[in-house]
């Protein structure tokens, strides 16, 4: 049973498209996140949504856009693809608000733009 | 604000040395404390954490003291194995907070 999914897993486009990237979660979490991986193995948050509410909203631009319809899912939509958006994107999850924020790791999409 | 500091890798090793990754930190309060691993086209996965000072966090081998004096969580392994080759990211949560600071990540690679 997976607990944090992703998909697609590989995503190869031309810039300038749009693309969604999709999460969910079969642990009961509250908490749900983006991350940005570049090449370097760099780590950075997105968004965060606690019980569908927008809690995190790093500098990023407003080409990408969250979506939450449910607890269990987060999705990521992002507009006029640019060749800076090539990286890993990870999904994870957490029960933050109880003691340790323990994140939980989808696999990743890897997003390549041409 | 909060920050993690943790050394630059690579670290080379061979089969059966001694690992140590330095982890620094910066925080208000007293956080938690996380060291997560990253094996080969796979998410992050939690390897041990620690939620106050004093604990130490262990798992398959690893060990990691809060240590609130130093501000420090270095993660220690006695034998490394080739199947520890990964990026080791140490991060922080504050209690209660929904953000964690992850450090830059140190890359292992263990040699046969």
């Amino acid at each position: 049973d997976t607990a944090v999914s992703q998909t697609p897993k590989y995503l190869v486009t031309q810039m300038g498209n749009d693309k969604s990237i999709k999460c969910e979660q079969n642990l009961g979490h509250d908490t749900m996140y983006w991350y940005k991986q570049d090449s370097k193995k760099f780590l950075k948050i997105m968004f965060s949504y606690n019980n569908k509410e927008l809690i995190i909203n790093e500098t990023v631009p407003n080409r990408f856009s969250p979506k939450s319809p449910d607890k269990a899912h987060l999705n990521l939509h992002i507009n006029s693809l640019e060749l800076g958006d090539s990286a890993v994107y990870f999904c994870a999850s957490s029960q933050a608000l109880t003691s340790g924020n323990e994140q939980f790791f989808g696999p990743g999409t890897r997003l390549t733009v041409l | 604000g909060n920050s993690v500091t943790q050394m630059e890798g690579p670290v080379t090793l061979s089969e059966e040395a001694f690992l140590t990754i330095n982890c620094t930190y910066t925080a208000t309060g007293y956080p938690s404390l996380f060291w997560y691993v990253q094996y080969p086209g796979e998410g992050l996965q939690l390897l041990l954490k620690a939620t106050k000072a004093d604990d130490k966090g262990s798992n398959k081998g690893f060990e990691a003291t809060y240590r609130k004096e130093t501000t420090s969580f270095h993660l220690e392994k006695g034998s490394v194995q080739v199947s520890d080759s990964a990026v080791y990211f140490c991060a922080l949560s504050r209690t209660g907070g929904f953000k964690t600071i992850f450090g830059a990540g140190t890359r292992l690679f263990v040699k046969a």
